[in-house]
């Protein structure tokens, strides 16, 4: 099994939509991520969370929103999807438990489009 | 502003060498990451370099340039699988990633 699990795996939905990404992790990492990929350009964060408790904008937070449920789980939602969100969604962890940076570790991705 | 530059594309030889430079100007420094990410798939850990100098890990190495704001990642004994993007991310004073768009490698036989 992954230790780092994003579902769905893909998604096509329409314009005004809700859609909730939801991503969940067996590696035991406080951290975790959402980043978007778009073709030609690099990964972008959309949030992060170093906590439960802790929620931070990132580079590219308009129009979409998170939530940390637990530990293990950190969710994506788009309140209402536009076509220029179409996209690869990535979420990731990492560990800070080390005092020393670590690498993050990436789920499979969900790739989404909104028609 | 800050700013991650890779080549877009290379392409190599089978059995051959290939470097992929990145340069970057990034507020503050707390370490270069090289990830290596096939088609559709997860970007999956490589290297890790925060210190001036060269890492090796097997096939292959990274190095690191501080004072240039210079990074290669080298690798060896080019084999088909290593057909893939290579993204070089920079840890920034806040340490968050800032990630290059990323170079596509394609190995010829």
């Amino acid at each position: 099994d992954a230790d780092v699990t994003q579902t769905p795996r893909n998604r096509i939905t329409k314009t005004g939509k809700r859609i909730m990404l939801e991503c969940s992790q067996t590696k035991g990492h406080d951290r975790m991520y959402w980043y978007r990929q778009d073709p030609g350009l690099g990964l972008r964060l959309i949030y992060y969370s170093f906590d439960v408790k802790d929620i931070n904008k990132g580079e590219i937070s308009d129009g979409y929103s998170v939530s940390r449920q637990a530990q293990a789980k950190f969710s994506l939602s788009l309140e209402s999807a536009i076509p220029n969100q179409t996209a690869l969604y990535f979420c990731a962890t990492s560990d800070s438990r080390t005092g020393e940076v670590q690498p993050q570790h990436f789920g499979d991705g969900t790739r989404l489009s909104i028609l | 502003g800050q700013n991650i530059d890779q080549p877009t594309e290379m392409t190599a030889t089978e059995g051959a060498i290939v470097q992929i430079n990145c340069t970057y100007q990034t507020s503050g420094f707390n370490g270069l990451f090289w990830y290596q990410q096939h088609a559709g798939e997860a970007p999956t850990f490589l290297s890790y370099n925060v210190l001036d100098g060269l890492e090796e890990k097997g096939r292959f190495s990274s190095f690191l340039s501080r004072s240039k704001g210079y990074s290669y990642l080298l690798l060896k004994e080019l084999q088909m699988k290593d057909s893939a993007s290579y993204l070089c991310a920079v840890m920034d004073s806040n340490y968050q990633l800032i990630w290059g768009a990323g170079t596509k490698l394609i190995i010829k036989p």
